[in-house]
């Protein structure tokens, strides 16, 4: 199993600039999440989902979006990228979403820069 | 509501000294509590947790925590620490209606000296 997958690792864009973010997980977790970690304020959560087809929004949802085609992939959308949103992102994967006990796996994170 | 608090954004210990991180908590529920550990450039990773039951939690690399509900604290506690420990800790709290949900402390980084 490779767990949680995140890509791409490094990315600069520019402020206005879209891209989407890359999750994938291959442990067949129905719940997925993004967080965002900034120094000195430990992880947010950004958005999640307790399985295909179904997503809510976290702490910090503004100017993310994201959708849940299948189980294993969850991808987060920067619509209009701000300097604001340099951060990483984490994606993480857990059997379900309605036990707080299951373990939370995180994936190694993507480091994005808005200049 | 939650909110979690760690005390000092950065502890340094020599090689062999006692590790501890200390955490306090706020929950309107029962609180489920967790300690992650995030090497350099790494993902997190899971060292131990709270749900019920024994409120001494033993984790994995020699880390415990304990639960102590009228202190509202679950500070990580090593006896002798490693250089391998080298670290950045977060506490997060969560409870049994959140979901997968979890709210994080700020991190705090741990240096360990030879």
């Amino acid at each position: 199993n490779a767990g949680v997958t995140q890509t791409p690792k490094f990315q600069v864009l520019k402020t206005g600039q879209s891209m989407t973010l890359q999750c994938a997980q291959d442990m067949n977790h129905e719940y997925m999440s993004w967080y965002r970690q900034d120094p000195g304020m430990g992880l947010r959560l950004i958005h999640y989902s307790v399985g295909a087809g179904i997503t809510d929004q976290g702490e910090v949802p503004n100017g993310y979006n994201v959708s849940r085609s299948t189980t294993e992939d969850f991808p987060l959308r920067l619509l209009s990228a701000a300097p604001s949103q340099t951060s990483v992102y984490f994606c993480a994967s857990s059997r379900t979403g309605t036990s707080v006990i299951d373990t939370q796996y995180f994936g190694p994170g993507t480091r994005l820069t808005v200049l | 509501a939650q909110s979690v608090t760690q005390l000092g954004s950065h502890v340094s210990v020599s090689e062999g000294a006692l590790v501890l991180l200390r955490c306090n908590y706020s929950s309107s529920v029962p609180p489920y509590l967790f300690w992650y550990v995030q090497y350099p450039n790494q993902g997190l990773q899971l060292l131990l947790k709270y749900t019920t039951g024994a409120t001494l939690v033993k984790g994995i690399n020699g880390f415990e925590a304990e639960f102590k509900k009228s202190e509202t604290s679950f500070h990580l506690t090593k006896p002798s620490a490693h250089m391998s420990d080298a670290a950045e800790y977060f506490c997060a709290v969560s409870g049994n209606n959140q979901g997968g949900k979890l709210i994080f402390g700020q991190g705090t980084e741990l240096s360990v000296k030879p």
